[in-house]
C-alpha cells in the first residue's frame, strides 16, 4: 500500500478551471489505472496504462485526459470539459508482464467543485 | 464488455453470524475474479482472489466459490467481527497468460456490509 501514493487528498477545482491529480508509484509496476468512485457506485475505470509512453480509455474517459511519461508516475487532468467532477479518484497500479497483476490503490483524491 | 452485478447492495448480520456477497459476470472468458475491502475514507485493499481453474479458494474466515456454468461467484465470511464492517466489491477481468500485460478490472457496485454487535 505505501508504495502507491496520491496528491493531494483534497482538491478543489473552479467552474473551467482544469486541475491535475497525481500519482506516483515505487513499486516497479508497469501498469498504473485511474478509477472514479461516486456514492453508491461501484470504480469506474477512467484511463489505464500497461507501458511507458502509451494509455488507453476505460469506460468514462471523456473530460479526462492522463500522460505516462515515466514509469513511477500517471497523472490525471480533470479538463473543463467534465461537467460533474465531484468523485473520489483512485490510482492503482500492477506488475504487468510475467509478474503478479494484483492491483494495488493510492489513498486517494477527493475532488470538489466550488 | 464486460459487465459485473453484485447483490445485495447492503447487508447487516449479527456479530459471529455468516455473511454472503453474490456477483455475476456477463463475459465468459472472465477467468480472474478478486474481492476488495474498502474501509470508510480509504482505499480498496484485495482480500481474496480466484482464478477459473478452481472452484473454491480459503483464507481463513474468508472464501470464495466460483460457479463457471452459471457465471457467478460469490464472498463468504464465517464468525463475523465488528471489523469486517465495510463495503466490499467484486470484480472480473480476463487474463491471457503471463507474457500478456495487464487487462482492466470490470467492478461491481459494492455491497455495505454492518455487523450489528
Amino acid at each position: 500500500d505505501g508504495g502507491i501514493t496520491q496528491s493531494p487528498k483534497y482538491l478543489f477545482r473552479k467552474e473551467g478551471q482544469n486541475v491535475t491529480l497525481s500519482c506516483e508509484q515505487n513499486l516497479n509496476h508497469d501498469a498504473m489505472y485511474w478509477y472514479r468512485q461516486d456514492p453508491g457506485q461501484g470504480l469506474r475505470l477512467i484511463y489505464y496504462s500497461q507501458i511507458v509512453n502509451d494509455f488507453q480509455k476505460g469506460d468514462i474517459a471523456e473530460g479526462y485526459s492522463v500522460s505516462r511519461e515515466k514509469k513511477e508516475s500517471f497523472p490525471l487532468t480533470v479538463t473543463s470539459a467534465q461537467k460533474n467532477p465531484t468523485a473520489f479518484y483512485l490510482c492503482a497500479s500492477s506488475a504487468g508482464t510475467g509478474g503478479e497483476k494484483t492491483q494495488y490503490f493510492g489513498p486517494g483524491t477527493r475532488l470538489l467543485v466550488l | 464488455g464486460e459487465n459485473v452485478e453484485q447483490h445485495p447492495s447492503t447487508l447487516s448480520v449479527q456479530e459471529g453470524d455468516s455473511a454472503v456477497i453474490k456477483c455475476t459476470y456477463s463475459d465468459s472468458a472472465s477467468n480472474y475474479f478478486p474481492w476488495y475491502k474498502q474501509e470508510l475514507g480509504k482505499r480498496p485493499q484485495l482480500i481474496i482472489d480466484i482464478r477459473s481453474n478452481v472452484g473454491e479458494k480459503k483464507d481463513q474466515r474468508i472464501a470464495v466459490t466460483l460457479n463457471k456454468t452459471a457465471k457467478h461467484f460469490s464472498l463468504h465470511i464465517t464468525e463475523t467481527q465488528p471489523e469486517d464492517s465495510a463495503v466490499y466489491f467484486c470484480a472480473a477481468s480476463i487474463r491471457r497468460g503471463s507474457n500478456f500485460g495487464n487487462e482492466k478490472l470490470t467492478f461491481g457496485t459494492g455491497t455495505r456490509l454492518t455487523i450489528i454487535p
